[in-house]
């Protein structure tokens, strides 16, 4: 998981707030995204996911953006509530013979002060 | 409904055993994955295997060892050469191409 990356390791917002967390990836062959959700003690839950054919994709209170000419990723989060606590991992997957491997960031601890 | 179990939840070792970690899963996948996280760390890729009866090293295979004798099951064995064996582990499973994980819900070794 060297080639992805965050900018901030943790997070602190107040609920209601909006969130962004973000993430950097170096291999611009890479065409697949994802956002995972772990909460204490439990394996990553899948958020959203993004190709590379798209800029934007929006779910239920997040949205995905890819910007492939900077080589970034964004999950924005409206409306932040305690239940969003939780680490963010990005993860990136490059389509090639190897099969399915995606390659994971580091993680950000999103914190929410009631 | 389909999805992938870990078992056990926790797991208890002494120095010195091995232990085998369970990873099943009814979804179909082709693809099995095992991660090692350590605490307010990321994932670390043990082994992988992307078809029945094929595994490969992952970045800290060391002290591990994998089997994939069936579709559905990829257990984990840690062994004794393994020196800081306490952490959890993840188990993933995924569809061969580009697609996500889906991730089991984890098993916490600790060495007493």
């Amino acid at each position: 998981g060297e080639s992805v990356g965050l900018h901030l390791p943790t997070l602190s917002v107040q609920e209601g707030d909006n969130s962004i967390i973000n993430c950097a990836y170096s291999n611009s062959a890479s065409d697949y995204f994802i956002w995972y959700k772990q909460e204490s003690g439990k394996g990553p839950q899948f958020i959203i996911d993004i190709r590379s054919n798209m800029d934007k994709r929006q779910g239920q209170r997040v949205t995905v953006l890819l910007n492939k000419t900077v080589k970034h990723l964004s999950l924005q989060i409206a409306a932040t509530q305690p239940g969003d606590s939780a680490v963010y991992f990005c993860a990136e997957n490059m389509n090639n013979n190897a099969g399915n491997m995606l390659t994971f960031g580091g993680g950000t601890r999103l914190m929410v002060k009631p | 409904d389909g999805g992938i179990t870990q078992s056990p939840k926790y797991l208890f070792r002494k120095e010195g055993q091995n232990v085998t970690l369970s990873c099943e899963q009814n979804l179909n996948h082709d693809a099995m994955y095992w991660y090692r996280q350590d605490p307010g760390q990321g994932l670390r890729l043990i082994y992988y295997s992307q078809i029945v009866n094929d595994f490969q090293k992952g970045d800290i295979a060391e002290g591990y060892s994998v089997s994939r004798e069936k579709k559905e099951s990829f257990p984990l064995t840690v062994t004794s050469a393994q020196k800081n064996p306490t952490a959890f582990y993840l188990c993933a499973s995924s569809l061969t191409g580009n697609y996500g994980y889906t991730f089991g819900s984890g098993t916490r070794l600790t060495v007493v």
